[in-house]
């Protein structure tokens, strides 16, 4: 069975510091790896995908993730974060052509001034 | 206009009671999932449908009954609520194309206390 760990529950880092959001995923078929951020009282938005290719993609806010298929992780990146980057990220996995998303338990960034 | 929609934004009921949950979507989207968020445990799936006559469980389904009215329209029931359904709810819509594949749009969110 598919799984998705997000190793850091919550992430506190100060403005214009960087950062990385881990995310490791389990699965013995080939997977879409997503990240979502989800602001304050709103619903999720995709940041970022991987289907296949480059294995570095770059998304929406200035993220970007890398896929690494020999360490089965995807962790998210910003060189430079911003106040309004506060947020609750989700890491998830879909398998195939299921269309079934599986999430992580997610990790809380605040960004400090 | 938002592209997927979700009434109520807010509820609280009383244990025992009934109540229905409606997501409607604009994005013209065959697939459409209901999932509950708790703290700590991310996203779970409730529920899921492919298109009108297609309907699946999810992970978490019990307790739990669906409606696809439409295309554009998915109902998530509680039969009989119960305080640890408190949590809150997400639409999602999705479409499978070359182009977009697996990408899920998800509505506000539904916040639902049982009391």
């Amino acid at each position: 069975a598919q799984s998705v760990t997000q190793l850091d529950s919550q992430v506190p880092v100060f403005e214009e510091a960087p950062v990385e959001l881990r995310c490791n995923y389990s699965s013995s078929v080939s997977v879409y790896l997503f990240w979502y951020v989800q602001y304050p009282n709103q619903g999720l938005q995709l940041l970022l995908k991987y289907l296949s290719g480059s294995t570095l993609v770059k998304g929406i806010n200035g993220f970007e993730a890398e896929f690494n298929k020999s360490q089965t992780s995807f962790h998210l990146r910003k060189p430079s974060v911003h106040i309004s980057d506060t947020a609750e990220y989700f890491c998830a996995v879909s398998v195939g052509n299921t269309d079934k998303l599986i999430f992580g338990t997610g990790t809380r960034l605040q960004v400090f001034p | 206009d938002a592209d997927v929609t979700q009434t109520p934004r807010n509820r609280i009921t009383k244990t025992g009671k009934r109540i229905m949950l409606e997501c409607s979507q604009t994005k013209g989207h065959d697939r459409m999932y209901w999932y509950r968020q708790d703290p700590g445990l991310g996203l779970r799936l409730i529920y899921y449908s492919f298109d009108v006559k297609d309907i699946n469980k999810g992970e978490i389904s019990d307790g739990y009954s669906v409606s696809r009215q439409a295309q554009a329209k998915f109902s998530l029931s509680l039969e009989s609520a119960i305080p640890n359904q408190t949590a809150l709810y997400f639409c999602a819509t999705s479409e499978l194309t070359s182009g977009d594949q697996e990408t899920q749009y998800f509505g506000p969110g539904t916040r639902l206390l049982v009391l």
